[in-house]
């Protein structure tokens, strides 16, 4: 297995469009996160995934973000009309829900976003 | 709700110095606890864990111990190296039922010089 990867690393886009980012977790794995993290911040959470469950997704910072995971595989995270203050890197993370774990998380690499 | 406190970085240290770095949490009953840790231009990646009170997680020589009574999980090392010059995040999860929301501090950046 090659990981969390995450797809495009990078977007810069202009204020008022939308964009959606991509998320493949690690196959096995049946729980997917989305978090964004700004500059000398933790990860702060935005939504997850059991399957293709939502499970929470109040924290998701507004209702221009939206997220599924269709088939329980990947995830698209979609933000519509960005704004500037939605610059950051968005970051995705996936874990096993086997009995007993721990959930510890295993992330891709990031998708950062800069909104002009 | 949950939150977890880091110390304030950077930390700054010679090479083998000897390393902590705070955490402390608050939350409902039992969590796991973790520390991630992100090198400059990756994204973060488990360090070592522990899931319940007084469990020692271990790993590269870092260790940090579950210490319920005092709801703190300091990160340490006795001999660091350059190579361990990162961002540091402490988190915690809930492992049953309930609304499920991973919490992490804000970091504790590491610089070590030669």
């Amino acid at each position: 297995d090659t990981g969390v990867s995450q797809d495009p690393r990078h977007k810069i886009t202009k204020r008022g469009q939308n964009v959606t980012f991509r998320c493949d977790p690690i196959s096995e794995h049946n729980r997917l996160y989305w978090y964004r993290q700004t500059l000398g911040q933790g990860p702060e959470f935005l939504t997850y995934f059991q399957n293709e469950a939502q499970l929470e997704k109040s924290r998701l910072l507004s209702d221009r973000f939206s997220a599924e995971r269709p088939k329980g595989s990947f995830s698209t995270l979609e933000i519509q009309r960005t704004e500037q203050g939605d610059s950051a890197m968005y970051l995705c993370a996936s874990s096993s829900d086997a009995r007993g774990g721990s959930y510890e998380q295993y992330f891709g690499p990031g998708t950062r976003l800069t909104v002009t | 709700g949950d939150s977890v406190t880091q110390m304030e970085g950077p930390v700054t240290l010679s090479e083998e110095a000897f390393l902590t770095i705070n955490c402390t949490y608050t939350a409902t009953g039992y969590p796991s606890l973790f520390w991630y840790v992100q090198y400059p231009g990756e994204g973060l990646q488990l360090l070592l864990k522990a899931t319940k009170a007084d469990d020692k997680g271990s790993n590269k020589g870092f260790e940090a111990t579950y210490r319920k009574e005092t709801t703190s999980f300091h990160l340490e090392k006795g001999s660091v190296q350059v190579s361990d010059s990162a961002v540091y995040f402490c988190a915690l999860t809930h492992a049953s039922g309930g609304s499920y929301i991973p919490t992490f501090g804000r970091g504790t950046s590491l610089i070590v010089h030669p």
